[in-house]
């Protein structure tokens, strides 16, 4: 069993299209988050959640909205993609706030043409 | 939370010790220090982390200078398949983002 799955593994969509990306964890975490990674291979946090709860959200264009129905799934929708959006999504989790160890999924190649 | 450098790249040979540096002199009391790495197309994986001691699990060993000023993670006997890029990250110990930086490109050599 993935520890923390997200589908689609890939995504290929033309600009101004929206889509989706989800995420679940089977570890029974309270904590949740998105990063993104660009093509430089930065990583950068977006959002987190806490048992459901927005606790970070970065300075990320209003197009991104993440969404969390229960505290095992933390989905992203994105509205009207564009070129820069073109990056490897992943999603995280941990026990909590508190200092523990994050648990990655493999990502989401998402290519916006 | 405090700022790490880690060297860009370094190389190890295989079945060596990988020791790889991390300079964090602005570290504060409830700070932590982490490890992450990723393989190459891989989502990160966590390594290890500690808080003053040092710390050993199944993967490495993690080294905190008494003065917390720097770490050193150590892989006891590196492969091939350790080559990832490492990242040294110091987070307060509730409720702050993990934040990466560039981290170290270890090359694991035959």
């Amino acid at each position: 069993d993935t520890a923390v799955s997200q589908t689609p593994k890939y995504l290929v969509t033309q600009m101004g299209n929206d889509k989706s990306i989800k995420c679940e964890q089977n570890l029974g975490h309270d904590t949740m988050y998105w990063y993104k990674q660009d093509s430089k291979k930065f990583l950068k946090i977006m959002f987190s959640y806490n048992n459901k709860e927005l606790i970070i959200n970065e300075t990320v264009p209003n197009r991104f909205s993440p969404k969390s129905p229960d505290k095992a799934h933390l989905n992203l929708h994105i509205n009207s993609l564009e070129l820069g959006d073109s990056a490897v999504y992943f999603c995280a989790s941990s026990p909590g706030q508190g200092p523990y160890g994050y648990t990655f999924g493999s990502g989401t190649r998402l290519t916006v043409v | 939370d405090a700022k790490t450098t880690q060297p860009p790249s370094m190389d190890c040979a295989e079945g060596r010790a990988a020791n790889l540096p991390c300079n964090h002199s602005t570290i504060s009391g409830n700070e932590y220090v982490y490890w992450y790495r990723q393989i190459h197309s891989q989502g990160p994986q966590y390594i290890i982390h500690g808080l003053k001691n040092n710390e050993t699990n199944e993967m490495a060993s993690l080294i905190i200078t008494e003065d917390r000023k720097s770490s050193t993670l150590i892989l006891p006997h590196a492969t091939l398949r350790d080559t990832a890029v490492y990242y040294c990250i110091v987070r307060s110990s509730y409720g702050n983002k993990l934040v990466f930086g560039a981290g170290t490109i270890l090359r694991v050599k035959s």
